[in-house]
């Protein structure tokens, strides 16, 4: 079974301070996509990135910046100089193949609660 | 280009009733997803459709629950007999196939309180 997990529940940081939020990940398939999402207090999912299961080159983008290890099976996410508006839940998500076609459900982690301080 | 919309963004309804909600996904999305939050977890699948076509469904929806997507464009995801239980947040997404790789993005949720 796919399973997705965020060990961390709750970050605070002072704002200008690097964090980076882990996801580690179970799965048996060979082929599978790992996402991050950002959800702000108003309950919206807001997509931030997708990375494939062969793709192992980290990114960046701005300030934030990825890092895939399939060795280890983790999908870390980077917020260089974090600022108050990054406060959010952000989420780690695994897309695995469901049993009726090729469409793929998501698995989530709990969640990371990141709290920026002004 | 508008994104996912849903409707209503809060309900609160006594337990017993039978509630209603609705999902315009992306326009020319023709992948269509339910998912369910509850306070303090991340979301988890209820169903999905391809088009018009119902093709997976989670043990989690129950025989309470059903969904349509008649005309392959919005969808609404209906429970009967609803329980406290049932208190969450739904939420919707959509995608689109490109190059054999899919984003699914998602609406703002409606949040179901059930008293």
């Amino acid at each position: 079974a796919q399973k997705v997990t965020q060990a961390q529940t709750e970050i605070s940081v002072v704002e200008k301070e690097d964090v980076t939020l882990d996801c580690v990940y179970e799965t048996r398939d060979t082929t599978y996509y790992l996402f991050w999402y950002k959800q702000p207090p108003s309950g919206e999912l807001v997509f931030l990135i997708r990375r494939n299961s062969f793709d192992e080159q980290n990114e960046i983008s701005g300030r934030y910046s990825w890092n895939f290890q399939k060795s280890t099976s983790s999908f870390n996410f980077t917020i260089t100089a974090s600022q108050v508006v990054d406060s959010a839940v952000y989420f780690c998500a695994l897309s695995e193949v469901i049993s009726s076609g090729s469409a793929r459900q998501l698995t989530f982690g709990s969640g990371t609660q990141l709290t920026v301080l002004p | 280009d508008t994104g996912v919309s849903q409707n209503p963004r809060h309900k609160i309804t006594k337990r017993g009733q039978n509630v209603t909600f609705r999902c315009d996904p992306i326009s020319e999305h023709n992948r269509l997803y339910w998912y369910r939050q509850t306070l303090g977890q991340g979301p988890e699948f209820l169903t999905y459709f391809q088009n018009e076509a119902q093709l997976e469904k989670s043990r989690l929806l129950s025989d309470r629950f059903s969904a349509e997507r008649p005309k392959g464009s919005f969808s609404t995801l209906e429970i009967q007999r609803t329980e406290q239980g049932d208190s969450a947040m739904y939420l919707c997404a959509s995608s689109l196939i490109l190059r054999g790789q899919e984003t699914q993005y998602f609406g703002p949720g409606t949040r179901l309180l059930v008293l």
